[in-house]
């Protein structure tokens, strides 16, 4: 079946430490997407791609990096920079990134600071 | 700037009709989605609906949608423990899905 797989379910990070949360996609979609859920508010749009070796910032892109070097694969990488990275993080993608189109989600990571 | 608002919490019977409301602020909206999250997953879209429609019925489903007061509506007939989740609504105006603006999730609680 095809769809959109995060890893780890759980990441702790200590103090100063980078941590890089995975998605992997076989749904051949062009774009993709990392989204921050904090409790009681809405999704926010960390970074997306709508083709491989470009990205561009969303809305709270500080702290965070991406790197899109395959099709299938968005890693997100969570720096030191990002002074409260406690969240819920959502991988998704579209077919290629119109607004008619349906976002499929992975089942997300939980980071959370030790 | 665009802002999409839901309550964030809402409880009813086992078998009674669900109503999640929600407002938006962008008039220009193209499309209108509700998302479901079940606990410890991602989002899944339940149905949207364009911004020139007025209904939309989905089996259980029924959204309404005000354009006039930027008022959007999810009914659940029948409301059973399995719809117990966090509704998303969501608004896109624009071209860009990256544009899609989320609501901040009402949590459905069923009642036995």
């Amino acid at each position: 079946d095809g769809g959109i797989t995060q890893s780890p379910k759980y990441l702790f990070r200590k103090e100063g430490q980078n941590v890089t949360l995975s998605c992997e996609q076989n749904l051949n979609h062009d774009a993709m997407y990392w989204y921050r859920q904090d409790p009681g508010q809405g999704l926010r749009l960390i970074y997306y791609s709508q083709i491989v070796n470009d990205f561009q910032k969303g809305d709270i892109a500080e702290g965070y990096s991406v790197s899109r070097e395959k099709k299938e694969s968005f890693p997100l990488t969570v720096t030191s920079a990002q002074k409260n990275p406690t969240a819920f993080y959502l991988c998704a993608s579209t077919r290629s990134g119109q607004v008619n189109e349906k976002l499929f989600f992975g089942s997300g990571t939980q980071l959370s600071v030790l | 700037g665009e802002d999409v608002e839901q309550s964030l919490f809402l409880s009813v019977r086992e078998g009674d009709s669900s109503v999640i409301n929600c407002t938006y602020t962008d008039s220009s909206s193209t499309y209108l989605y509700w998302y479901k999250q079940e606990p410890g997953a991602g989002l899944q879209l339940l149905t949207y609906i364009f911004s020139n429609m007025d209904m939309k019925q989905d089996q259980r489903l029924t959204v309404l949608l005000n354009k006039k007061d930027k008022h959007l509506s999810l009914r659940i007939a029948d409301t059973q423990t399995g719809d117990s989740a966090i509704y998303f609504c969501a608004e896109g105006a624009y071209s860009s899905a990256s544009k899609i603006i989320f609501g901040s999730g009402t949590r459905l609680s069923i009642r036995p």
